[in-house]
């Protein structure tokens, strides 16, 4: 299995804070992504990654930012948490090319009071 | 806007017994994926399916790509109860574009 954790597993946090969420690959994959995961919705995608500093919007990006400045690295920011990110969090990873099996990390719980 | 379809939503069966799940997207793409989730857990990738026609096989499941109909198949056969997960399907439309379905909660029954 790809190497890939997130950090932290579980947060809870109030209404308006910022949140930033860590995706860690050992795999050297060039390709990151950040998904929500929702009762009704399956996997959303937020944002991806195809390389050191580039990145572009997924299907649900509105309220949330990214950055990867080394390849093993991806973070997630909640710029001002809502109650509407509460959600489970899934980083995934894949190497090239692109259209490949993605590995996912083990998942964070956010929960936005 | 893309969507992707699975149905049923949830399938409760009889070990043994065979049974199939489908997959319906709305664009044109010749790659789909399915994942396994387990309560609680991350997602385990099945299946990649690159082109039309294409057919896997993995110990109990088969999986099956028609682009032309936009339909993907995961096949059961004989289920155990260690196939009680839930599975996605995937579409990817740009290469880096993932769009999955509600996914199909399975639960085998003895």
């Amino acid at each position: 299995d790809a190497g890939i954790t997130q950090s932290p597993r579980h947060k809870v946090t109030e209404t308006g804070t910022p949140v930033t969420l860590r995706c860690h690959q050992t795999e050297n994959h060039r390709y990151m992504y950040w998904y929500r995961q929702d009762p009704g919705h399956g996997l959303r995608l937020i944002h991806y990654s195809y390389g050191v500093k580039d990145t572009d919007k997924g299907e649900v990006s509105d309220g949330y930012s990214v950055s990867r400045s080394k390849t093993e690295d991806f973070l997630l920011t909640l710029e001002s948490a809502t109650s509407s990110q509460t959600s489970v969090y899934f980083c995934a990873s894949t190497g090239l090319p692109a259209f490949n099996e993605q590995f996912f990390g083990p998942g964070t719980r956010l929960t936005v009071l | 806007e893309l969507k992707v379809e699975q149905n049923p939503l949830f399938l409760s069966m009889q070990e043994g017994k065979n049974y199939t799940i489908y997959c319906n997207y709305s664009t044109t793409s010749d790659r789909l994926y399915w994942y396994r989730q387990d309560p609680g857990k991350s997602l385990e990738s099945l299946f990649v399916l690159l082109s039309n026609g294409a057919v896997k096989q993995e110990g109990r499941l088969m999986a099956s790509l028609d682009t032309k109909a936009r339909l993907s198949t995961l096949h059961i056969t004989a289920a155990v109860h260690d196939l009680s997960a839930t599975y996605f399907c995937a579409v990817d439309i740009s290469g880096n574009q993932f769009y999955f379905g509600t996914g199909t909660s399975l639960t085998v029954i003895p």
